[in-house]
């Protein structure tokens, strides 16, 4: 199973609301992360997870708030969100983060978020 | 290639012919590169990779070529089919204080003609 799973596949929101997208990997990987990816633009990294644990933060807002209960799953708790951080959120997954190789990251495909 | 402003630059070939996609990379220190495949609606697909102690990898109908001298990757897509009509990214891997971060160029939108 070379499969990066993300719920739900589309979401819309209110600027007051709290929601969490969720994202799963079996593959026994111990590194995730999460992207968001704006229309015609490339990823962008936001958080990396490594053995469960936050290994980097790009100055993301707090209304962006990771994490990872377990090897297998990353979430992404969002609050008061503004319509500017409409986008693709992307999970990705890597057999590690840290040592002497980098190893390729695998994709899910992605939530479509629309804030209103 | 390099995005400006909201327009990807494309590529249009013709179906049976080779593509060629460059990107160019900003980080001597990079030690690890990957391209991807994005479609439409999907997520990023791992398509080739090459560590800088390498200068070319082949895989099936793609080739990576590594010029650390420009700082220079490209990707070779051979007898180009339909189905690789896609945005296709170049990401190099920065080793910074933090940590490793995937960093990727600004993409190349790939059209295929039949």
């Amino acid at each position: 199973d070379t499969e990066v799973t993300q719920t739900p596949k589309h979401l819309v929101m209110g600027m007051t609301n709290k929601k969490s997208l969720k994202c799963e990997q079996h593959m026994g990987h111990r590194a995730m992360y999460w992207y968001k990816q704006k229309a015609k633009k490339p990823p962008e990294l936001m958080f990396v997870y490594s053995y469960e644990k936050l290994s980097i933060n790009e100055s993301v807002p707090s209304r962006f708030s990771p994490e990872c209960p377990n090897s297998s799953l990353l979430n992404l708790h969002l609050h008061a969100l503004q319509p500017e951080d409409s986008a693709l959120y992307l999970c990705a997954s890597s057999q590690k983060y840290q040592g002497l190789l980098t190893y390729e990251q695998y994709f899910g495909p992605g939530t479509r978020l629309t804030v209103t | 290639g390099e995005s400006v402003g909201l327009h990807l630059p494309t590529l249009s070939v013709q179906e049976g012919d080779n593509s060629i996609i460059n990107c160019a990379y900003s980080n001597s220190a990079s030690d690890y590169f990957i391209w991807y495949k994005q479609e439409s609606g999907k997520g990023p697909q791992f398509i080739i990779d090459i560590r800088s102690n390498m200068d070319k990898r082949q895989g099936q109908r793609v080739t990576v070529l590594l010029n650390k001298t420009v700082k220079h990757l490209s990707l070779q897509i051979a007898a180009t089919q339909p189905g690789d009509s896609a945005v296709y990214f170049c990401a190099e891997n920065r080793k910074e204080a933090a940590g490793n971060k995937l960093t990727f160029g600004g993409g190349t939108r790939v059209l295929v003609k039949p």
